[in-house]
């Protein structure tokens, strides 16, 4: 069985700072993907970053970035210099060749982001 | 290209009512997912269809179905409505790749009373 853990239900930065949401995640398939998307209050879930895990580099994607940490099975998401838009719920999800395409998601960081 | 669309937005029923809800994917996607959120359970996977078949289920009860289409678009049914049906329900898709992104569609919030 997969499993994601969120450990912060809520987070406040100041605007432009970084920011790191945590994510572990349990699974005995070597074959997975990891996952973060975002929901702002509208409801859709956006689609942020993904990392392999044979992927040896870290993924990135603007001012997104995964902190994928193999051997403690985490993969933290870095938000760099903070917008007020980033406020939202964010979410870590992992899919698992055995489990197909079946996201398993965490339970959720919200971002609160101050001017 | 135009993202995942979920109609309608919002749904209001009442107990013991069935409700349909409506998908359709990114162009080319032939696997669509949905996924029910709620506040105490968070985000539940409910079922995937590929190719109008489906090929992996979550664990809700039988009320609960769903099916594609030819064109992939795809919808789902819940019958004899509760109370706790009441949730958002997400709409994915994605391309043929296992561990390939997800797409997701705006949602359909569902009211039961």
């Amino acid at each position: 069985a997969q499993k994601i853990t969120q450990t912060q239900p809520g987070m406040f930065v100041q605007e432009k700072e970084a920011v790191t949401l945590d994510c572990t995640y349990d699974t005995s398939d070597p074959s997975y993907g990891l996952f973060w998307y975002k929901q702002p209050s509208s409801g859709e879930m956006i689609f942020l970053i993904y990392q392999g895990s044979y992927d040896q580099q870290n993924a990135t994607e603007g001012r997104y970035s995964l902190n994928f940490q193999k051997a403690r099975k985490s993969a933290n998401l870095v938000i760099s210099a903070s917008q007020l838009g980033d406020s939202a719920m964010y979410f870590c999800a992992m899919s698992t060749n055995n489990a197909g395409n079946m996201l398993t998601f965490g339970g959720g960081t919200r971002l609160m982001v101050k001017p | 290209k135009a993202g995942v669309t979920q109609t309608p937005r919002y749904l209001i029923k009442t107990r013991g009512q069935q409700v349909t809800l409506s998908c359709s994917p990114i162009s080319g996607h032939r696997s669509v997912s949905w996924y029910q959120q709620t506040p105490g359970q968070g985000l539940q996977f409910l079922f995937e269809y590929f190719s109008e078949t489906q090929r992996n289920k979550g664990n809700f009860p039988g009320r609960f179905s769903g099916r594609q289409f030819s064109n992939s678009r795809s919808e789902m049914n819940v019958s004899t409505l509760e109370l706790g049906d009441s949730a958002l329900y997400l709409c994915a898709s994605r391309g043929q790749i296992t561990n390939e992104k997800l797409f997701f569609g705006s949602g359909t919030q569902l009211s039961v009373l």
